[in-house]
């Protein structure tokens, strides 16, 4: 079985200052990872993605994330926090080489403060 | 532009009423999806296609139909729908999801659905 955790409902953070949401996932061999957001009112957007090769991910928006292995941890980053920022966050999970479909994480709700 | 698009964004019903939520992407992807969202729940997927005529279950297929007759439209059928099934519905699609190599299964969501079931 493939399970993602995020283990934050809520994050709150300062404009200007570095964010951080949390993402932890258990799967049966080498995972594929996604980041998505959710605007009011609006569906899922794909943010970014971890399928192979360097830990530290690039994506839209100015958001990175970092591949751990050893920790079983895909955490979505930014050094910069806006308050056009502030949204519902997705971490999702497959596995390589699987037909398996996504499994999505509950959700963080990331709260930039003017 | 590259979308996918539901109707009705918005409903509000009886129970036991039936009623078709319709899904339909423009992108030419094989693969879609319905995903139900509730609060502390995140997505949970209802049914999946594969692909024309190849359709299966998610992890919360109870109380809901779907058919593939159209590579472009995935319909969600409520047969009888109950109040549990009030939630934010949304549709999906990628170009070929489950295959290793290049595309890896990035999903494209719909605004979602709103429904209500009183």
């Amino acid at each position: 079985a493939q399970s993602v955790a995020q283990p934050e409902d809520q994050v709150n953070v300062a404009e200007g200052n570095p964010l951080t949401v949390k993402c932890t996932y258990s799967v049966s061999g080498n995972p594929y990872l996604f980041w998505y957001v959710q605007y009011p009112n609006r569906g899922l957007q794909f943010l970014l993605k971890y399928i192979t090769g360097d830990n530290l991910v690039k994506g839209s928006y100015g958001f990175e994330a970092e591949f751990n292995k050893s920790q079983t941890s895909f955490h979505l980053k930014k050094p910069s926090a806006l308050v056009s920022d502030s949204a519902l966050y997705f971490c999702a999970v497959r596995v390589s080489g699987s037909a398996r479909q996504l499994t999505f994480g509950s959700g963080t709700q990331l709260t930039v403060l003017p | 532009e590259a979308q996918v698009t539901q109707n009705p964004r918005y409903l509000i019903t009886v129970t036991g009423k039936k009623l078709t939520v319709t899904c339909s992407q423009n992108m030419n992807h094989e693969y879609m999806s319905w995903y139900r969202q509730d609060p502390g729940l995140g997505l949970r997927q209802i049914y999946y296609s594969m692909n024309v005529e190849v359709t299966d279950k998610g992890d919360v297929p109870e109380g809901y139909k779907v058919s593939r007759k159209e590579k472009r439209n995935f319909p969600l059928i409520l047969e009888s729908p109950s109040p549990n099934q009030t939630s934010l519905y949304f549709c999906a699609s990628s170009l070929s999801f489950g295959r290793t190599g290049a595309n890896t299964g990035e999903l494209f969501f719909g605004e979602g659905s709103r429904l209500t079931v009183l």
